[in-house]
């Protein structure tokens, strides 16, 4: 069955500190993959998308994502995170034959002052 | 640049009622897609419209249907609800003409609350 997990549901960081977060799914296909965040009060955004070619992608405010083909994961990364990354962080996995996206539970990511 | 709108934003009904959502897509996307997310968990998937027919359908019963207009805006109607269908109703829209795998833009959504 295709799914799509996220290792942590609550994180929490303080400013300046590093952040990875951790995605693997499962799909007997080519994928397209996603990031999206929803900050508070908003609706879900696009932070970074990987197609093909290079797996390492980088998305909007300094976020970027490594997709390792072999392990089936996509994680998140950011060197150092401010308080303004408060928000709600979804992966998804889009089948290269459908438009069904499959996302991930979600990780509240919190970030202390 | 008018991003996807969602109306109503708020939603009360109660059981074994009728509700029809509505949304419209982002300007020059055709696509639309609409996606159920329950309190703590991400969004699934419950179906797509491209050029005004369902493209393709997630595990959602038959009480949720939908429809596309002319214009690519779209309709959710889920019939006899229950307590379970309470939840944040999502729609997104795409560009479909360049097949699938374009990424989806989100509305805010609309919030349903069954009694």
């Amino acid at each position: 069955a295709q799914s799509v997990s996220q290792h942590n549901h609550h994180v929490i960081l303080s400013e300046a500190a590093s952040l990875e977060l951790g995605c693997n799914y499962s799909y007997g296909g080519t994928v397209n993959l996603f990031w999206y965040v929803q900050y508070p009060g908003q609706h879900l955004q696009l932070l970074l998308k990987y197609f093909s070619g290079d797996p390492l992608v980088k998305g909007i405010k300094g976020f970027e994502a490594e997709f390792i083909k072999s392990k089936f994961s996509f994680n998140l990364r950011k060197p150092s995170v401010q308080w303004s990354d408060t928000a709600e962080y979804f992966c998804a996995v889009l089948g290269s034959n459908t438009g069904k996206l499959i996302f991930g539970q979600g990780t509240t990511l919190q970030v202390k002052p | 640049d008018a991003g996807v709108t969602q109306s109503p934003t708020h939603l009360i009904k109660t059981r074994g009622q009728q509700v029809t959502l509505r949304c419209s897509p982002k300007s020059g996307h055709d696509t639309v897609s609409w996606y159920q997310q329950a309190l703590g968990q991400g969004p699934q998937f419950i179906f797509q419209y491209y050029e005004e027919e369902e493209r393709q359908r997630g595990n959602f019963p038959d009480r949720f249907s939908g429809h596309q207009f002319p214009n690519y805006s779209s309709e959710l109607n889920v019939n006899a609800l229950l307590l379970g269908d309470s939840a944040l109703y999502l729609c997104a829209s795409s560009l479909g003409g360049q097949g699938y795998g374009q990424p989806q833009h989100f509305g805010d959504g609309t919030r349903l609350s069954i009694l």
